[in-house]
């Protein structure tokens, strides 16, 4: 079965430093996708980052970026120059690349951003 | 139109109300997703439609009921809830599973429930 797991339900950042959140997932596929979602206080959940497991280059987004060990099954965010509004809850999410419509989440990780 | 919609934002009802939540989406998606979210909690999936089909239900109690008129609309029907399923219900729509292209979901902004 597919598990995904985020062992910090809290963490805090000075804002303009660098701050990474963990995942760990489970799987015995071999193509699926890894995703971190950002979902602030009151609002919308959005998409963040994806990263697709047959590449080995490292997906960035501007300020984020990915240290993906497929080996490890280890999935982590790296947000550069926090901002305050990059306060929120992150969910990571695994979804199989076969025909599976079923996405996984991890428990999330409550970001602050102090001024 | 990269956008999921749903309505009403917010609903207030009593235990022995009827009412429906509706999503709404044109990205041409095949795969639809009902959640319930309760505060810092991830997402809880209840349903998924495929297809305009009913591909999982995850032991949802039959007071919610489930309809997919159309490849671009997704119903949720409430009846006779209790005050422990006031929460957030969120929409989402992804490309279906083994499809190539972008395979995030996208959500909606959800619809704040509280049952009375």
């Amino acid at each position: 079965a597919q598990t995904v797991t985020q062992s910090q339900p809290e963490m805090s950042v000075q804002e303009a430093e660098t701050v990474t959140l963990s995942c760990t997932y489970d799987t015995s596929e071999s193509d699926y996708y890894l995703f971190w979602y950002k979902q602030p206080p009151s609002r919308q959940m959005i998409l963040v980052i994806r990263q697709e497991a047959y590449k080995q280059q490292n997906a960035t987004e501007n300020r984020f970026s990915v240290n993906f060990q497929k080996a490890a099954k280890s999935f982590s965010l790296k947000i550069s120059d926090s901002q305050l509004g990059d306060a929120a809850m992150y969910f990571c999410a695994y979804r199989w690349l076969g025909t599976g419509n079923q996405f996984y989440f991890g428990t999330g990780t409550s970001l602050t951003v102090i001024p | 139109d990269t956008e999921v919609t749903q309505t009403p934002k917010h609903l207030v009802m009593g235990m022995t109300n009827k009412k429906s939540l509706k999503c709404e989406q044109h990205m041409g998606h095949r795969a639809m997703y009902w959640y319930k979210q309760k505060a810092k909690k991830p997402p809880e999936l209840m349903f998924v439609y495929s297809y305009e089909k009913l591909s999982i239900n995850e032991s949802v109690p039959s007071r919610f009921s489930p309809e997919c008129p159309n490849s671009s609309l997704l119903n949720l029907h409430l009846h006779a809830l209790q005050p422990e399923d006031s929460a957030l219900y969120l929409c989402a729509s992804s490309v279906r599973g083994g499809t190539s292209g972008s395979n995030e979901q996208f959500f909606g902004p959800g619809t704040r429930l509280t049952v009375l």
